[in-house]
């Protein structure tokens, strides 16, 4: 089983529709993020936890939200989906850093289509 | 703002010749830096990292190098075998929050083409 997983892992929804993307990881690690990936773009991050009671904005929070439900969950939601949010979104999990850097773990993606 | 990003977009050779991939990155400030490996419908995973303290470190069949006087990081694959295409991302590790994962700035990533 994947350490950190994604659901679903395509979506086409329409304009205007609120969708949820859904990350659970098993390594126990308190820091999770979710990217967006762009062609030509990169990874951008949308919203980070370090956890359950502590979220943080990213580079590009707009338009959408975040729980951490616990732990080990973390869910993003487009509240009100745009065509340009067509991409694909990426879960990941860090362990503390504070006074170490720390590599990133990521689920297998979720490709979403805003139509 | 500063930026991490790549020279070239796309890198094709020759099966069982040596890859490099490079990076640039322009925050002075960063001294954490990673290479990570995607695959075609895959998250990114990671390959190696390195420090700022240090200029070359070797895993298997990989090497990253790092040259802070000119802001430059390569990742050097020894005897690239198909299982390496891929596209490959350098991070940095901009250090505002403690040093954790949410500081990596990401790279545009390179594509691995592997030639027969």
């Amino acid at each position: 089983d994947a350490d950190v997983t994604q659901t679903p892992r395509n979506r086409i929804t329409k304009t205007g529709k609120r969708i949820m993307l859904e990350c659970s990881q098993t390594k126990g690690h308190d820091r999770m993020y979710w990217y967006r990936q762009d062609p030509g773009l990169g990874l951008r991050l949308i919203y980070y936890s370090f956890d359950v009671k502590d979220i943080n904005k990213g580079e590009i929070s707009d338009g959408y939200s975040v729980s951490r439900q616990a732990q080990a969950k973390f869910s993003l939601s487009l509240e009100s989906a745009i065509p340009n949010q067509t991409a694909l979104y990426f879960c990941a999990t860090g362990g503390l850093g504070f006074s170490m850097n720390t590599e990133a773990f990521f689920g297998q993606g979720t490709r979403l289509t805003v139509v | 703002g500063e930026s991490v990003g790549l020279h070239l977009p796309t890198l094709s050779v020759q099966e069982g010749d040596n890859s490099i991939i490079n990076c640039a990155y322009s925050n002075s400030a960063s001294d954490y830096f990673i290479w990570y490996k995607q695959e075609s419908g895959k998250g990114p995973q990671f390959i190696i990292d390195i420090r700022s303290n240090m200029d070359k470190r070797q895993g298997q069949r990989v090497t990253v190098l790092l040259n802070k006087t000119v802001k430059h990081l390569s990742l050097q694959i020894a005897a690239t075998q198909p299982g390496d295409s891929a596209v490959y991302f350098c991070a940095e590790n901009t250090m505002y929050s403690g040093g954790g994962a949410d500081g990596l700035t990401f790279g545009k990533g390179t594509h691995l083409i592997i030639q027969p």
